[in-house]
């Protein structure tokens, strides 16, 4: 089967940076994905990793390291309109699982 | 218009009854995943259909039943509801191989009295 793990809460000042870990294990791996979810809203994507490295889009960057069965999502310039909470998934073909989600919560 | 709609947005419901949630999408993507949340227990995939013929049980599947009607629209239903079945209830797409990202619907807020 699969099981996801990452913090269920964090604390940050805006404008700061901020680290969300995932660590899994899956008996299958296409990747890892990273979604944001505000209260009241829907999962929105905001990042893959299928091989090893970093991957940057923006404020947002994440990482992946499949021989640690772990991952993730660096936060940077910290925003108010980042509170939200983040889940990672994974990818076991087209079979996607997610994390229980990390809460982020930033402070002025 | 939205690319990936629910309905209802809200139901509420008695124990017992049977119910379906609707989703349809216009996304032309092959993929559609049924997933529930939860408060701290983050989203539970009951279902997901690579295409028509192809339904797969996901982590969560007893209690529910699905039907790929077609391509574009993809129904979740409980057959006899129960209270622990309250709570929101996403659909999502997702196209075809190295596209990875998926695709989320408004989501439905069931509540099962």
């Amino acid at each position: 089967g699969q099981s996801l793990e990452q913090p269920s809460e964090v604390t940050a000042v805006e404008g700061a940076i901020v680290q969300i870990n995932c660590t899994y294990q899956t008996s299958g791996f296409y990747g890892l994905s990273w979604y944001q979810q505000h209260d009241g809203g829907a999962p929105t994507f905001l990042s893959y990793n299928a091989l090893d490295g970093l991957e940057e889009t923006g404020r947002f960057s994440s990482f992946l390291s499949r021989s640690d069965s772990y991952g993730y999502l660096l936060l940077q310039e910290l925003q108010m309109k980042d509170s939200a909470s983040y889940f990672c998934a994974v990818r076991d073909y087209d079979k996607i699982i997610f994390g229980k989600g990390t809460r982020l919560h930033i402070l002025p | 218009d939205a690319d990936v709609t629910q309905t209802p947005r809200n139901r509420i419901t008695k124990t017992g009854k049977r119910i379906m949630l609707e989703c349809s999408q216009t996304k032309g993507h092959d993929r559609m995943y049924w997933y529930r949340q939860d408060p701290g227990l983050g989203l539970r995939l009951i279902y997901y259909s690579f295409d028509v013929k192809d339904i797969n049980k996901g982590e969560i599947s007893d209690g529910y039943s699905v039907s790929r009607q077609a391509q574009a629209k993809f129904s979740l239903s409980l057959e006899s509801a129960i209270p622990n079945q309250t709570a929101l209830y996403f659909c999502a797409t997702k196209g075809e191989g190295s596209y990875n990202e998926q695709f989320f619907g408004p989501g439905t807020r069931l509540t099962v009295l």
